[in-house]
């Protein structure tokens, strides 16, 4: 079945240095990815919504300049922790869903998320 | 390793219909379980949840849910089903250490 890798599934970086995440759809066009953040016993956040080929759409108080979103390719997002604090520290996940000839969107898929440590 | 199995991939109910949807997961101890709808177009929008104590959770839009640790389950319930409802639904969970698990999911319909 469709398959989406996100990498690196664990980072731990020091704080003022950026760190990427990358999304990938290995068998299938991701037309739209979605990025959440996680907190620990907590729900997802959304943080941005991107779709191939244009800018993300990012939800209010995300501060897009510090989580800089690429979807270049149908295969792959990636997401930019810039400057990163230590309040930055959390899991990071992505979803992908893909092309669908019918009105419905295709499935929707998870990364296996990235746990993000800033020292 | 934890693993949430949504074994309907798409369901058709009635307006007005009782709705369950299921949900089970494998961990070895008692984990946080969620329950997220999808609309068309929107990011997920969290209906539930359960970390511990009355097994049965009420949540938004009508919705609940039971936590049953000798079923392993956390199957969703709604007593009477709006065509709103319409949406994809996504069991997770997760042990508070890491990233969330989603099932499959499972993509309701309502009709007339």
């Amino acid at each position: 079945g469709a398959v989406v890798s996100q990498h690196p599934s664990r980072v731990i970086c020091k704080s003022g240095t950026s760190v990427k995440i990358e999304c990938r759809s290995l068998d299938f066009q991701a037309t739209t990815m979605f990025w959440y953040r996680q907190f620990p016993k907590q729900s997802l956040m959304l943080m941005a919504t991107s779709n191939e080929g244009s800018k993300a759409t990012y939800e209010q108080g995300v501060e897009k300049d510090k989580f800089l979103i690429n979807h270049a390719s149908l295969t792959l997002s990636t997401l930019t922790v810039t400057s990163a604090h230590p309040e930055d520290s959390s899991f990071y996940i992505c979803s992908a869903r893909g092309r669908d000839r019918v009105r419905y969107n295709s499935p929707l898929h998870f990364g296996n998320g990235t746990r993000l440590t800033v020292t | 390793a934890q693993s949430v199995t949504q074994p309907d991939i798409h369901i058709t109910v009635s307006e007005g219909a009782s709705l369950e949807l299921r949900c089970n997961y494998s961990y070895g101890a008692t984990p946080y379980l969620f329950w997220y709808v999808q609309s068309p177009g929107q990011g997920l929008q969290l209906l539930l949840k359960y970390f511990s104590g009355d097994t049965l959770v009420q949540g938004i839009k009508g919705f609940e849910a039971e936590f049953k640790r000798s079923q392993s389950s956390f199957n969703l319930r709604k007593p009477s089903v709006h065509w709103s409802d319409a949406a994809e639904y996504f069991c997770a969970v997760h042990s508070g250490n890491t990233p969330l698990v989603f099932g499959k999911g499972t993509r309701l319909s309502v009709i007339a």
